[in-house]
């Protein structure tokens, strides 16, 4: 079976700008979360998506929005992008449920300049 | 305070030797215990992951969960130079995929 995969794997982006990071879960799975990564709070949960419905959202600001479409695949959008939005975007598919069954990408580094 | 707190290291250690990872945390919500190892530039693999309190081994890797005191531990034996990653502990409640995780530790394992 494919990995997750995300694309792009990097992106430069300056402040104000918006962006959408792309994930590809596995075959079969219907869940997805995003994470953000950064090296002085590390990962963060951003949100889930199930069945194409936001099932739980971590505390980040509304500028952070998601979506699911009906193969699975989940898109991450943030607008008005701020320099502390510079992170390491990762996202983890699981078929279900079970916080120990997710998989995670190799990540979308973002760097707002 | 964060819900996690994990010691960021850097570790060193010689090639062969016993290492041991720790996480502390705050809520007594937490179920779900997981260890990650994450290599440059890649995402976080699970390693292993325990339900409860108790002790789970796999090859030379063992976890430990002490609920009573809220600290998680990650051993590992005879250590390789291919160990050296990030090691990440994560946590999560019962019936929730969100995962609350530490910021990580660095290990070095020299040949």
């Amino acid at each position: 079976k494919a990995g997750v995969t995300q694309t792009p794997r990097y992106l430069i982006k300056t402040r104000g700008q918006q962006v959408t990071l792309s994930c590809s879960p596995i075959s079969g799975h219907r869940s997805v979360s995003w994470y953000q990564q950064t090296p002085g709070q590390g990962l963060q949960f951003l949100f889930e998506y199930f069945s194409e419905t936001q099932r739980n959202k971590g505390n980040f600001p509304g500028r952070f929005s998601g979506r699911q479409f009906s193969n699975s695949r989940s898109e991450m959008n943030v607008s008005t992008l701020e320099l502390g939005d510079s992170a390491l975007y990762l996202c983890a598919s699981s078929w279900a449920g079970g916080p120990y069954e997710q998989y995670f990408g190799p990540g979308t580094r973002l760097t707002v300049t | 305070q964060k819900e996690v707190e994990q010691d960021p290291g850097p570790l060193s250690v010689p090639e062969g030797a016993i290492v041991s990872l720790n996480c502390t945390y705050s809520n007594s919500a937490f179920q779900y215990f997981m260890w990650y190892r994450q290599y440059s530039r890649k995402g976080p693999e699970l390693l292993m992951y325990t339900y409860s309190s108790g002790n789970k081994e796999d090859g030379r890797f063992t976890a430990q969960v002490d609920k009573s005191s809220k600290y998680i531990s990650l051993f590992i034996r005879d250590s390789q130079p291919s160990d050296s990653a990030t090691y990440l502990c994560a946590m999560s409640e019962t019936g929730a995929n969100n995962l609350f995780f530490g910021t990580g530790t660095r290990l070095t394992v020299i040949p």
